[in-house]
């Protein structure tokens, strides 16, 4: 079944305490990125991958950080959580979509992780 | 810059009325355009998106989108409510290749 797969779904930490949230996809996706959820804010992108060793920043990077060494995986890594990152969590995925000459993402989206730092 | 912007944080309607969630955009370039649905303690699932190919885009369980480029709009739109359509709708635009913004959301309530 293809997935995008998150783990863990749930997590409580205290301030500081580094923490990784790991994403997992088996569509063979070029893609890939993470977002957080926050009432009445929508989702906000955090930082996406184009690519295996290629990744860039979305629009509310700071205090996260995240790797792509293999194109199947894309953690999120927060290095010294805040309480202001108690959030819920979303990886997607996408390939490419549409006719030639125009690139179409369709993502995918992990079923979330709710984070909450004390 | 982009940005989606959703009237309306909360909507009800009655069973079998018409739905309607609202979703304008600002984007510089030709926009693409995607609504999500998302059902409680669950990831966004893909109803629709705008390809440029048509400007009234079909979807799953009977929802519809027409894109409005002299309004810049992409409301959304099912004929007849059903229960089962009770969730949190977003509205999305990607511009380029890899950056997506989303409508802080709406809330569809159903009532019986």
């Amino acid at each position: 079944e293809a997935q995008v797969t998150q783990n863990p779904r749930y997590l409580i930490t205290v301030t500081g305490k580094k923490l990784t949230v790991t994403c997992s996809q088996n569509m063979n996706h070029e893609y890939m990125s993470w977002y957080r959820q926050d009432p009445g804010l929508g989702l906000r992108q955090i930082y996406y991958s184009m690519n295996v060793e290629v990744t860039d920043k979305g629009d509310v990077p700071e205090g996260y950080k995240v790797s792509r060494k293999e194109k199947r995986n894309f953690p999120l890594i927060l290095e010294s959580p805040s309480p202001n990152q108690t959030s819920l969590y979303f990886c997607a995925s996408s390939s490419r979509s549409g006719t030639s000459g125009s690139a179409l993402y369709e993502q995918y989206f992990g079923p979330g992780t709710r984070l909450t730092v004390t | 810059a982009q940005s989606v912007t959703q009237l309306g944080s909360h909507v009800s309607v009655s069973e079998g009325a018409l739905v309607l969630l609202r979703c304008n955009y600002s984007s510089s370039v030709p926009p693409y355009l995607f609504w999500y649905v998302q059902y409680p303690n669950q990831g966004l699932q893909l109803l629709l998106k705008y390809t440029s190919a048509a400007t009234l885009v079909k979807g799953i369980n009977g929802f519809e989108a027409e894109f409005k480029k002299s309004e810049t709009s992409f409301h959304l739109t099912k004929p007849s409510a059903h229960m089962s359509d009770a969730a949190e709708y977003f509205c999305a635009v990607s511009v380029g290749l890899s950056q997506f913004y989303f409508g802080t959301g709406t809330s569809l309530t159903v009532i019986p």
